[in-house]
């Protein structure tokens, strides 16, 4: 699976839109982004995926590059609740066993 | 909505002991998988099971640690003599059969097994 590279931190007022970003540039044509969250110690969150479409669901919004090679996790409306730590995971789907390689992750402090 | 559950919650045990957590994965799920976490650390694949056998495991997996399905419902990994250094957040998750979406891996909430 394709190694991704994200900040160690961020900031973001509340009420603004968190954009996180993610390199994933020796991406595959098989590899989709996935992303995570963990708030504290409990247990990773899933939040969004995509291949390279832009996606969009309740929690948040996937912009994928056209080349692939990069991605940002858009938090429209951050909140003190999103704070955690975020993780973009590039993985092959269609192997079912293959596990979730998680980095470091960028941790997101929301602030008042 | 449908989650992963875990018990117990925390877990403290002496330096050699056998250790069992337990999982009660989605109930449509099929692949089933552990993790941990080991404080301050980067959350690591432990093991991933389908079909009542081992699909994959990583380093960490040695002969110390076995899991197992023992009913239809639960899905438990064991540490057989634990040591200090098992100390850590032991995430269990699953996800569904096929397809994109069903691929999608679900945590549970966790149990911290502190050894002493």
């Amino acid at each position: 699976d394709a190694k991704t590279t994200q900040p160690p931190s961020m900031d973001c007022a509340e009420g603004r839109a968190a954009n996180l970003p993610c390199n994933h540039s020796t991406i595959s044509g098989n590899e989709y982004v996935y992303w995570y969250r963990q708030i504290h110690s409990q247990g990773p969150q899933y939040i969004i995926h995509g291949l390279k479409n832009n996606e969009t669901n309740e929690m948040a919004s996937l912009i994928i590059t056209e080349d692939r090679k990069s991605s940002t996790l858009i938090l429209p409306h951050a909140t003190l609740r999103d704070t955690a730590v975020y993780y973009c995971i590039v993985r092959v789907v269609g192997r079912n066993n293959n596990d979730m390689r998680f980095g470091a992750g960028t941790r997101l402090t929301v602030k008042p | 909505e449908p989650e992963v559950t875990q018990t117990p919650s925390h877990q403290v045990t002496q330096m050699g002991q056998e250790v069992i957590l337990r999982c009660v994965p989605i109930s449509n799920h099929l692949y089933f998988y552990w993790y941990r976490q080991i404080l301050g650390q980067k959350v690591e694949f432990l093991v991933s099971f389908y079909n009542n056998e081992i699909s994959e495991k990583s380093e960490i997996f040695d002969d110390q640690f076995s899991v197992e399905r023992p009913d239809g419902s639960n899905f438990t990994l064991k540490i057989r003599s634990t040591k200090l250094e098992d100390s850590a957040m032991y995430f269990c998750a699953s996800s569904a059969l096929s397809g994109i979406v069903q691929e999608t891996q679900y945590f549970g909430p966790g149990t911290r097994l502190l050894v002493l």
